[in-house]
């Protein structure tokens, strides 16, 4: 059964650059079809879109996030990250690692993790 | 790209049927059949309940049904029950591989 598991600390300060990482297991990450991404919820508030990545290595951002936000992908460790740089405390939230299947809207999502932004 | 519109809240008596609107713009909703449906219970991740605008996952119960006409899409749940008190979320295609989600609904059964 697919599992992600999504890494990183949970605690950043203003204007520093956030980093998560979710380890995929029970499937691999080059997978035919699927897509690997982030989506974020702030406390009591409501889920944003942050981007996706094929495991070729092409990415699609938010284009809201799209000038802070970098994903990456390694085949090798059936890995995927997100980068977020300039982060403010409107960044803080619930950052959850998600599989899309490609076309559908199908999204399963990992547990989430909490990343707080404060000095 | 401006988060879908959905109502803040929606409550229903068990055994009652309630709808859960979604209203886009012809830039998402109403371009694609690519909507999703999404609970979430308290501290939990969101779990999927219809994709494709009115496709049911294996797993999920019949008693949730997913419909879209023009820019507004729909997730009826009927015979409420208690466990089905919780959060939804829409989700649709946005084009150029970007997706975007409404602002959420909390079901209260009453």
């Amino acid at each position: 059964q697919l599992q992600l598991q999504g890494s990183g600390p949970g605690l950043v300060k203003p204007s520093e650059t956030l980093s998560l990482t979710c380890t995929v297991s029970g499937g691999s990450i080059s997978t035919t079809g699927y897509y690997w991404g982030w989506i974020r919820q702030p406390p009591g508030k409501g889920l944003d879109w942050i981007g996706t990545i094929y495991y070729s290595g092409a990415t699609y951002y938010n284009p809201s996030l799209k000038s802070r936000v970098t994903l990456s992908v390694d085949t090798s460790t059936n890995q995927f990250s997100l980068k977020l740089s300039s982060v403010t405390a409107a960044d803080t939230a619930v950052y959850y690692c998600v599989r899309l299947i490609s076309g559908s809207g199908q999204y399963y999502w990992g547990q989430g993790t909490l990343v707080t932004v404060s000095s | 790209q401006s988060a879908l519109t959905q109502p803040a809240s929606v409550s229903g008596s068990p055994g009652q049927s309630i709808t859960i609107s979604c209203t886009g713009t012809s830039s998402d909703v109403g371009n694609y059949n690519v909507v999703s449906w999404y609970q979430q219970h308290p501290g939990k991740a969101p779990k999927l309940m219809i994709y494709e605008a009115s496709q049911r996952p294996s797993g999920v119960s019949n008693r949730f049904s997913g419909s879209k006409s023009g820019n507004t899409a729909s997730l009826t749940i009927s015979g409420l029950q208690a466990e089905d008190e919780a959060d939804y979320y829409c989700c649709s295609y946005a084009g150029s591989y970007t997706w975007v989600f409404g602002g959420g609904t909390q079901v209260t059964v009453l």
